[in-house]
């Protein structure tokens, strides 16, 4: 059955610094989203993206953050200069279209730790 | 908010006894659906009910909604030790698609 994975599994960074997450979402699905989850705490949204553009954001989502499909398969989360509130767990889901009643289909997700 | 509300926080019940979930929603939306998360893994889906519908079963789960009361229950009948997980309801606003999580609930099913 296809899956979406993501890869690392775990990162750890320094403040600071740059990470890239990576998404493979499932390969005829349209609507990719990154989701982040703080240790103890509930699921946030982060981000929509559709037709190589964000389709809606959250207010998390400020200038630290982008995303990019940059070559049709993957689909990555940066984080330009890490915070020691970023870490998190990282998910990517992914859809089949964008009927609300679509199921998003979710990664094992990147756990990031940053020091 | 537009947030969910989930109840309990925590549940704590014996291997074989239901287990009932609880999640609430401000306003309008057009589905509703439970995941769940095993300790410090991924998300996993287990049902959606639309808008429409009432209630829906898949195995050992059964899912209701109100839509008057807004609010919806995940049963889980039967429990088992591998059932220990954090559950989280999760939706989409009709009025701004605003994609919402509920807080979750820790489930500990004792042996």
């Amino acid at each position: 059955e296809p899956e979406v994975t993501q890869t690392p599994s775990h990162q750890v960074t320094q403040m600071g610094q740059e990470v890239i997450l990576r998404c493979v979402p499932i390969s005829n699905h349209l609507y990719f989203y990154w989701y982040r989850q703080i240790l103890g705490q509930k699921v946030e949204f982060l981000v929509s993206f559709y037709n190589n553009e964000i389709s809606e954001k959250s207010e998390i989502f400020d200038d630290q953050f982008s995303v990019e499909r940059p070559d049709g398969s993957n689909f990555t989360l940066k984080i330009r200069s890490t915070k020691l509130e970023d870490s998190a767990m990282y998910f990517c889901a992914s859809k089949l279209d964008g009927g609300r009643q679509e199921t998003q289909y979710f990664g094992p997700g990147t756990r990031l730790l940053v020091l | 908010s537009q947030q969910g509300e989930e109840d309990p926080q925590a549940l704590s019940i014996q291997e074989g006894e239901n287990a009932t979930m609880n999640c609430s929603y401000k306003t309008s939306i057009n589905n509703l659906q439970w995941y769940r998360q095993n300790s410090g893994r991924g998300l996993v889906h287990l049902i959606l009910i639309r808008s429409n519908e009432r209630e829906k079963h898949s195995g050992r789960l059964r899912v209701t909604l109100d839509t008057s009361k807004k609010s919806s229950s995940l049963l889980i009948t039967a429990s088992r030790a591998a059932d220990t997980a954090s559950y989280f309801c999760f939706f989409i606003l009709d009025s701004n698609y605003q994609l919402i999580w509920g807080a979750g609930t820790k489930l500990i099913i004792k042996p």
